[in-house]
């Protein structure tokens, strides 16, 4: 089968550094999403990884592991309006992206 | 830029009445859209999948003539949730794939559906 997990919740300061994981099995693999949603609103889109190592984009950077069906967010000088839910969502064969429920980070001044 | 709109972006209707509901691609080409529907603290569920000038594509368990998906241009998919029901009630998003192979999907702003 296919499944993504993450932490449910993770809890953050202000102008901290905070590392959301993710590990998935999926049937075939193209690559791998990060999106952050704010509550009542739709995804947006942060990071795509397709090659192992890391994608830094100013203060959100992603790794993946291709082999250890591994991937973070690492989330830099946390700012409040960084507080959403980061979902990360692999690719399978069909080039169908994968959900899960993401996990809801909350920063803390 | 890669801007994905949806309209209307909240809906409030009677049982029994159809909706219809318009994503577009404003800035650039989109030969796949996707619609996803998303009940409060859950995952974004796939509906089904909509290629420009073909059938769409329905995931299991998503009745294809209750919601009707048309998607007629390179920039505009709709679609229309048919004979509303309570249990229809839900953020639907739609997102959008650009055309010459990039994988990324777009998402609209989603459509807040209440059927009373």
């Amino acid at each position: 089968g296919q499944n993504i997990d993450q932490p449910t919740e993770m809890t953050a300061t202000e102008g901290a550094i905070v590392q959301i994981n993710c590990t998935y099995q999926t049937s075939g693999f193209n690559g791998l999403f990060w999106y952050q949603q704010h509550a009542g609103e739709a995804p947006t889109f942060l990071s795509y990884n397709v090659l192992d190592g890391l994608e830094e984009k100013g203060r959100f950077s992603s790794f993946l592991s291709r082999s250890k069906g591994y991937s973070y967010l690492l989330l830099k000088e946390l700012q409040m309006k960084d507080s959403a839910s980061y979902l990360c969502a692999p690719m399978d064969s069909n080039y169908q992206l994968i959900w899960g429920a993401g996990t809801k980070l909350i920063i803390k001044p | 830029g890669a801007v994905v709109s949806q309209h209307p972006s909240r809906v409030i209707c009677k049982s029994g009445t159809s909706v219809k509901i318009e994503c577009r691609s404003l800035d650039f080409q989109a030969t796949t859209m996707f619609w996803y529907r998303q009940f409060p603290k859950q995952s974004l569920m796939l509906m089904a999948t909509s290629n420009e000038g073909s059938k769409a594509t329905y995931e299991q368990g998503v009745e294809k003539d209750k919601f009707l998906i048309n998607h007629a241009s390179l920039t505009l998919s709709t679609l229309t949730v048919t004979s509303a029901h309570p249990e229809d009630s839900s953020f639907y998003i739609c997102s959008a794939r650009k055309a010459g192979g990039q994988e990324t999907q777009y998402f609209g702003p989603g459509t807040r559906l209440l059927v009373l």
